[in-house]
């Protein structure tokens, strides 16, 4: 397609539940970035991939958060035993080279921990 | 270590006024990408421009126009003519280029925001 799709668009947990959100980048993208967009303003990225290999991860927290992009699905983010502080909007962005294309953003995943 | 400085928390214009919105950056790559992206009360985020640090060509797209400074590290974004529809939370951004078996951008930093309103 020619958007980034995330699912869903909103996702309520309870404290300790799992969360897994998704996002298929445009095709023929093969570079895909996730970020974190807390408290509105402030954005932090987490991880991202060149096709299914993990290109940088220096984001990503050590513990509960994990990630995959796998051929033919779309790519994941998993959030084991999620925390309140967890609440945030989760934004996928895919490119190719850098030189080719810009970063185009999905509509983002509102997570809410409760 | 990468930085973005959008020093305007909030900006307030009557329609039709032209507003500017400032940007400043540090980095020590020699090549990279600014960004500016339109955040509107919905929550997506949408791609307004990108620019190469080889490009300082300045940029207009209709009512929009963009002056990058190299000199001065900074990358400025003009509204002319204001419209209540460009009231949004308007960020800039910075990647690396990259060279890993490709070009990539490197993960984005992002400044903190101008909260633009425009009032009838």
């Amino acid at each position: 397609g020619e958007e980034v799709a995330q699912t869903p668009k909103h996702l309520v947990r309870g404290e300790g539940q799992k969360a897994k959100l998704y996002c298929a980048p445009i095709k023929g993208h093969s570079y895909v970035f996730w970020y974190q967009q807390v408290l509105k303003n402030e954005f932090k990225f987490l991880i991202s991939f060149q096709n299914e290999n993990v290109f940088d991860e220096t984001g990503m927290p050590k513990e509960r958060f994990s990630a995959k992009c796998l051929p033919n699905s779309p790519c994941s983010l998993e959030i084991q035993a999620t925390k309140l502080e967890d609440s945030a909007v989760y934004f996928c962005a895919s490119s190719q080279s850098a030189g080719v294309s810009p970063l185009h953003f999905g509509n983002g995943t509102r997570l809410t921990v409760t | 270590a990468q930085k973005v400085t959008q020093a305007q928390t909030e900006i307030s214009v009557v329609e039709k006024e032209d507003v500017t919105l400032d940007c400043v950056y540090e980095t020590r790559d020699t090549t990279y990408y600014l960004f500016w992206y339109k955040q509107p009360p919905s929550g997506e985020l949408v791609f307004l421009i990108r620019r190469n640090s080889f490009d300082e060509q300045n940029e207009i797209s209709g009512r929009y126009s963009w002056n990058f400074q190299k000199s001065t590290s900074s990358f400025n974004f003009t509204i002319t003519a204001s419209q209540v529809v460009d009231s949004a939370v308007y960020f800039c951004a910075l990647s690396e280029a990259l060279n890993a078996g490709g070009t990539s951008y490197g993960k984005l930093t992002f400044g903190q925001g101008t909260i633009l309103t425009v009032h009838p």
